[in-house]
């Protein structure tokens, strides 16, 4: 069975600094996808990242980028620039097959002024 | 761009009543998920649909029943709701073959 796991329940960082949120993951699947999702207070699930596991290049988007490291089934997010509006909780999500999500549990980010 | 709609987007229901959560999916995908966040969880799927067929089923319990119809909407019965029902409920839709998920904006579900 496929498990995601985060770390990290809660981490924070200065506006304008750089975070990294870590993810593990296991399966034994070859072709699969990875996603980071993030969850304001509002509670709308709202994609932040993907990233093909049969791409070696890690995705980007804006100030997000992962390090995607397949051999050790690791899959990290990096904010650069931290603002305020990244204050969130950050799920790392995993699916593969019947594509339903598998998802970790989560880690808080406080961006602080 | 239309997006996943959900509603009711607030429910509160009483110990031992009955729900239903509907869900109207992107125009042109086929495919539905339901979610369940409990409080300070993470969410955990409980079933999905692709062309009104049931695909998969993950810890959704026998209380609840779900279906998809003609026209790609779905819809989620919970029925002798107990207080660990409480939750908000998530849908998510997709065009076949495509791993990205959709989300709506949940319903938050109260039983009291």
């Amino acid at each position: 069975a496929q498990t995601v796991t985060q770390s990290q329940p809660e981490m924070s960082v200065q506006e304008a600094e750089t975070v990294t949120l870590s993810c593990t993951y296991d399966t034994s699947e070859n072709n699969y996808y990875l996603f980071w999702y993030k969850q304001p207070p509002s509670r709308q699930m709202i994609l932040v990242i993907r990233q093909e596991a049969y791409k070696q290049q890690n995705a980007t988007e804006n100030r997000f980028s992962v390090n995607f490291q397949k051999a050790a089934k690791s899959f990290s997010l990096k904010i650069s620039d931290s603002q305020l509006g990244d204050t969130a909780m950050y799920f790392c999500a995993f699916t593969s097959g019947t594509y339903k999500y598998i998802f970790g549990t989560g880690t808080r980010l406080k961006v602080l002024a | 761009a239309a997006g996943v709609i959900q509603s009711p987007r607030h429910l509160i229901k009483e110990k031992r009543e009955t729900a239903t959560l509907k869900c109207y999916p992107i125009p042109r995908h086929d495919t539905v998920y339901w979610y369940q966040q409990g409080p300070g969880q993470d969410p955990q799927f409980l079933i999905s649909f692709y062309e009104k067929m049931q695909s998969d089923k993950g810890s959704i319990p026998d209380r609840f029943s779900a279906q998809q119809f003609s026209d790609y909407h779905s819809e989620l019965n919970m029925s002798s709701l107990e207080l660990g029902d409480s939750a908000l409920y998530f849908c998510a839709s997709s065009p076949r073959g495509v791993y990205e998920q959709y989300f709506g904006p949940g319903t938050r579900l109260t039983v009291t």
